[in-house]
Order: C-alpha cells, then sequence, then structure tokens
C-alpha cells in the first residue's frame, strides 16, 4: 500500500494568514493526488484534483503544488469559514489511500 | 445535481453483517463514465476507502478488508450496496458513498453522501 504522510496534524493561526500542508508518499505517484476539505459532522468535499486543479466552484485562495512524493496545500489568507480537516488521497495505485488529516484551526 | 444518500441500519452485532445502501439521484448509476465507491470514517479517525463497484459489475476493494466486503450495483433502482461480514467494534464508523468522476477506478471522490453512522455493538 502507498502510505500518505500529512503534517502537521493540526495547526491554529489567525484569519487572514497563509496556511501549508504537506503530504508525502512513500513511492512516487506522479501528480495522481487529491485534496478535500472536510468541516465537522460533515462528508469530505473535493477541494484539488491531479495535485494542482482547483475543483470548479472553489475559492482562488486555495491551490496545490507537488509531484512524486512530495506535495503541498495552500490556503491563502484564512477565512474563518476554512475551519476544517484537510486530507489528501493518492490514486497511483489501488488501494486508494488517505493521508491521517490536517485540522485547521482559528487562534 | 448528482446526490448520493446512505442507508441501512445504524446498529450491527457483532459477528453480523453490516448492509448499506446508496442511492443515486440527478443522475444515471448506468453511465459509462463512472465509478462509484464506498468509504469509512472510524469516529475521530482517518479515511479508509473500502471498495469501488462499476455499472456493469465490475468491483475492486481493499485487500484489508479481505473476504469480508461485498459491493454490489442495481441499476433498475439506482443504487448500489455494500455488505461487510462478520464485523467487529472496529467496523464502527461513518459510512460515505462516493462518486469516482471517472472511468477508472483509480480517480478521485466526487461527490459525496452525507455519510450514515454505523455501531456495531450487542
Amino acid at each position: 500500500d502507498i502510505q500518505m504522510t500529512q503534517s502537521p496534524s493540526s495547526l491554529s493561526t489567525f484569519v487572514g494568514d497563509r496556511v501549508t500542508i504537506t503530504c508525502q508518499a512513500n513511492q512516487d505517484i506522479s501528480n495522481d493526488l487529491n485534496w478535500y476539505q472536510q468541516k465537522p459532522g460533515k462528508a469530505p468535499k473535493l477541494l484539488i484534483y491531479d495535485a494542482s486543479n482547483l475543483e470548479t466552484g472553489v475559492p482562488s485562495r486555495f491551490s496545490g503544488s507537488g509531484s512524486g512524493t512530495d506535495f503541498t496545500f495552500t490556503i491563502n489568507s484564512l477565512q474563518p469559514e476554512d475551519i476544517a480537516t484537510y486530507y489528501c488521497q493518492q490514486y497511483e495505485n489501488l488501494p486508494l489511500t488517505f493521508g491521517g488529516g490536517t485540522k485547521v484551526e482559528i487562534k | 445535481q448528482l446526490q448520493l444518500q446512505e442507508s441501512g441500519p445504524g446498529l450491527v452485532k457483532p459477528s453480523e453483517t453490516l448492509s448499506l445502501t446508496c442511492s443515486v439521484s440527478g443522475g444515471s448509476i448506468s453511465s459509462r463514465s463512472y465509478y462509484w465507491g464506498w468509504i469509512r470514517q472510524p469516529p475521530g479517525k482517518g479515511l479508509e476507502w473500502i471498495g469501488s463497484i462499476y455499472y456493469r459489475g465490475s468491483t475492486y476493494h481493499n485487500p484489508s478488508l479481505k473476504s469480508r466486503v461485498s459491493i454490489s450495483v442495481d441499476t433498475s433502482k439506482n443504487q448500489f450496496s455494500l455488505k461487510l461480514n462478520s464485523v467487529t467494534a472496529a467496523d464502527t464508523a461513518v459510512y460515505y458513498c462516493a462518486r469516482h468522476p471517472s472511468i477508472a477506478v483509480l480517480s478521485r471522490f466526487d461527490p459525496w453522501g452525507q455519510g450514515t453512522l454505523v455501531t456495531v455493538s450487542s
């Protein structure tokens, strides 16, 4: 199985700050990576696919980059509605696997 | 707008079979363009892919669940279903159904159902 390691597991910062989350795969997954947002009590929502493509309707303050084994998810100018847990997911190989999640909170 | 809705018992006894159905509305499950999947999330924990199915019946599942998983599709009802047998407390989770917006199972999930909590307890 491909293991996805996200860091940090949680972070707390201010409204307006830039947030950066990393996801590392234990083998090359090209750009076969997606990012999801999960708000408390809700289902995950796709934000970024193929490592860097913004899903339709998702605000442009969200972005993704990377390829191979190292990936980055960024929120430019954190907003109160961005409070959530964020997950990466690889689809290079089966089984499909997710990172452990990063919980984003506001100070 | 495509919507998915999970349904099934919220409480299952240990060693019994968990059975859930995902009803699809706003689109056809028989579309040649999509796979349909199940994902679960134990309380307070991360996401685990269970398996996925194509409308013609081709299935893939997570080997971690060994042979306990069965996924089927009913095109006449626009539904697909999950059965997980010999459940234990470790199978307690919120179960989500979701669409792969691709003809390949190696892809993303979008959209997701709202999820349903299944508790395994006597």
